[in-house]
């Protein structure tokens, strides 16, 4: 496999399941992102991780929990989930999250909250 | 303000037109300038990458950055309907990763 893959593709969950988006990247990156995308607004930062600490969260709600075990998996945990959270949520690596790299994406899971 | 600028289009172009896709932004530390391209129901995908100011060419597409004015364009000529897609500008200051994007040009190119 090449790349970043993610999975689900689609998921679908009530306000109280509890689910978990997973990403894996196949490009020797050492830096990983969450970013969230929604209709008609730019791509929204989430979380940051860089050799698998985080460095960066970006006023996410504690419903989102992510978990980075090595520098080519990253996760995200989802509880208690609002209808607003409904969105496309995308994966992203780059070589350190060092000084301006391009980051890479996959294709994201499409979360639909009822 | 927001820090990045872009028309969300729609823009619909006949097959063959010169497309011109631009965004303007606020903070003047931006060092580094991407174009992504994103087809329905895929993730964005890297199509142009450019450092401070200039031009850069890659077969039909040209990134242009204009430091000055704070204002960087993406060119495509002889467009197909394959170009038809969003295009997301997004742009980072040179001392972190972190990169702020525009809304996205949804564009269509039309047999």
């Amino acid at each position: 496999e090449t790349g970043v893959t993610q999975t689900p593709r689609h998921l679908v969950m009530g306000m109280t399941n509890k689910k978990s988006l997973k990403c894996e990247q196949h490009l020797g990156h050492n830096a990983m992102y969450w970013y969230k995308q929604s209709a008609k607004k730019p791509l929204e930062l989430m979380f940051v991780y860089n050799f698998k600490e985080q460095t960066e969260n970006n006023s996410v709600p504690s419903r989102f929990s992510p978990e980075c075990p090595n520098s080519s998996h990253l996760f995200l945990h989802l509880h208690t989930l609002q209808p607003e959270d409904s969105a496309l949520y995308l994966c992203a690596s780059s070589q350190d999250g060092q000084r301006g790299q391009p980051q890479h994406f996959g294709d994201g899971t499409r979360l639909s909250i009822l | 303000q927001k820090e990045v600028e872009q028309d969300p289009g729609p823009l619909s172009v006949p097959e063959g037109a010169i497309v011109s896709l631009n965004c303007t932004y606020s903070n003047s530390a931006f060092q580094y300038f991407m174009w992504y391209r994103q087809y329905s129901r895929k993730g964005p995908e890297l199509l142009m990458y450019t450092y401070s100011s200039g031009n850069k060419e890659d077969g039909r597409f040209t990134a242009q950055v204009d430091k000055s004015s704070k204002y960087i364009s993406l060119f495509i000529r002889d467009s197909q309907p394959s170009d038809s897609a969003t295009y997301l500008c997004a742009m980072s200051e040179g001392d972190t990763g972190k990169l702020i994007f525009g809304q996205g040009t949804t564009l269509q190119v039309k047999p």
